[in-house]
């Protein structure tokens, strides 16, 4: 069983602060990792992918990806009220690229 | 660019009757996703279909759920007769394709209301 897991949350980060949010996934042969953000009530819409270890840079967000240790983290600069959401991270797996999911946490920025 | 489109947004039924979503992907998307989400859960993969073919639905309940996909564009995926735990947020996506870091783009979702 292929597993990706999250830690539910809540996580209350302060507004400006770096809110960093982790998973970690078991299978090796795993090939890329993605971040989707969920508002309630919504579809979770993409922020961001990495397949290569090492961080990867888009505005406030920095993914971190280390293969060795089989996990995946997002971590958000400068944390807005509009940050609030449920983060999910998704896992493709190598070896018939189907898509593991996990159940997301849930990311609370006070102002 | 027009998104993932879906419809109905809402569904409310009572238990036992039948019901259909219907899911219109991104132009030029060749995959297309069914999935079931839960509160406080991740998306649930039921089905999903390469052009018309449906390469994986070993997730799919075969008794009650059904899905098609006749011409490789849209999408429709029944359940008969539905049940009270079927409530949930049914999801489409689809991506260019299925390789790598293809990307799934989600449509805004059918919730479904079982009584």
């Amino acid at each position: 069983q292929k597993e990706v897991e999250q830690n539910s949350g809540p996580l209350s980060v302060p507004e400006g602060a770096i809110a960093s949010l982790n998973c970690t996934y078991s299978d090796r042969g795993s090939q890329s990792f993605f971040w989707y953000r969920q508002y309630s009530g919504k579809s979770p819409e993409l922020i961001m992918f990495i397949y290569s270890n090492g961080d990867k840079e888009d505005g406030r967000f920095t993914a971190q990806l280390n293969k060795a240790s089989q996990y995946v983290s997002l971590l958000i600069r400068d944390s807005q009220p509009s940050d609030s959401a449920t983060y999910l991270c998704a896992v493709k797996l190598g070896s018939n690229y189907q898509l593991i999911w996990g159940a997301g946490t849930k990311l609370i920025i006070k102002p | 660019e027009a998104g993932v489109v879906q419809s109905p947004r809402y569904k409310i039924i009572e238990k036992k009757q039948p019901v259909a979503f219907w899911c219109n992907p991104i132009s030029g998307h060749n995959t297309l996703y069914w999935y079931r989400q839960n509160l406080g859960q991740g998306p649930e993969l039921l089905i999903r279909y390469e052009n018309e073919e449906a390469v994986d639905d070993s997730q799919l309940p075969k008794d009650r759920f059904s899905a098609e996909r006749l011409k490789g564009v849209d999408s429709t995926l029944k359940i008969q007769p539905a049940e009270l735990g079927d409530s949930a947020v049914y999801l489409c996506a689809s991506s260019l394709g299925d390789r790598g870091t293809d990307t799934q783009y989600f449509g805004p979702g059918t919730r479904l209301t079982v009584l």
